[in-house]
């Protein structure tokens, strides 16, 4: 139990359909996070929610679309993906996005994403 | 805007051996924090150690140690008596304060360990 939860594990999708990936935690955290690792790129943030607000969009396209219902759910949007979008999408949560470092982050196992 | 390098791709150690990650990083700011993750073949991101920029002391958690070289913004991370399950990805991740918890993340070293 790695106490932050992402499903599906894979995910394989064509460009024109819609899905959704889901991340809970089972932490008490506030805070949640979208993280994407492609291949041969460092770990990129996309979103940032705190107290289910969303505080940070890193320039993500809007084909993106994060939903944070309460504190314990993240979900990500997809819709009219490209191929480039594949990737590792990984969500994370801690305390709160403004706490010290000793709430550090919590990483799901993530959602290998393909788009074909 | 800060950036993070990691210079190996890839590293070798036998087992029990020790090794040295790199991990030099660029940033205009005085108060920030460092942190190693790792990342086994289960995808999911462990958190290592950190460090607090202010703090002079290398932090140590059990066989990992980090050498900061705040002057040279450098962060390496030690690995004594290497195991079997130590081989992963590792990360270097840099945070500025009062930045939440938005890491900027180095592209990753990839450590084998050798029975």
């Amino acid at each position: 139990e790695t106490g932050v939860t992402q499903t599906p594990r894979h995910l394989v999708m064509g460009m024109t359909n819609k899905k959704s990936l889901k991340c809970e935690q089972h932490l008490g955290h506030n805070a949640m996070y979208w993280y994407k690792q492609s291949a041969k790129k460092p770990l990129e943030l996309m979103f940032v929610y705190n107290f289910k607000e969303q505080t940070e969009n890193n320039s993500v396209p809007s084909r993106f679309s994060p939903e944070c219902p309460n504190s314990s759910h993240l979900f990500l949007h997809l819709h009219t993906l490209q191929p480039e979008d594949s990737a590792l999408y990984l969500c994370a949560s801690s305390q709160a996005a403004g706490g010290a470092p000793n709430s550090p982050l919590h990483f799901g196992n993530g959602t290998r994403l393909t788009v074909t | 805007a800060q950036t993070v390098t990691q210079s190996q791709p890839e590293m070798s150690v036998q087992e029990a051996e020790t090794v040295t990650l790199s991990c030099t990083y660029d940033t205009s700011e005085s108060d920030y924090y460092l942190f190693w993750y790792k990342q086994p073949p289960s995808r999911q991101m462990i958190l290592v150690i950190r460090q607090e920029a202010y703090k002079q002391q290398n932090a140590t958690e059990n066989r990992f140690s980090v050498n900061f070289q705040k002057a040279a913004k450098s962060f390496s991370l030690k690995i004594s008596d290497s195991q079997l399950g130590d081989a992963a990805m590792y990360f270097c991740a840099y945070r500025r304060d009062n930045a939440g918890n938005m890491l900027t993340f180095g592209g990753g070293t990839r450590l084998m360990v050798k029975p």
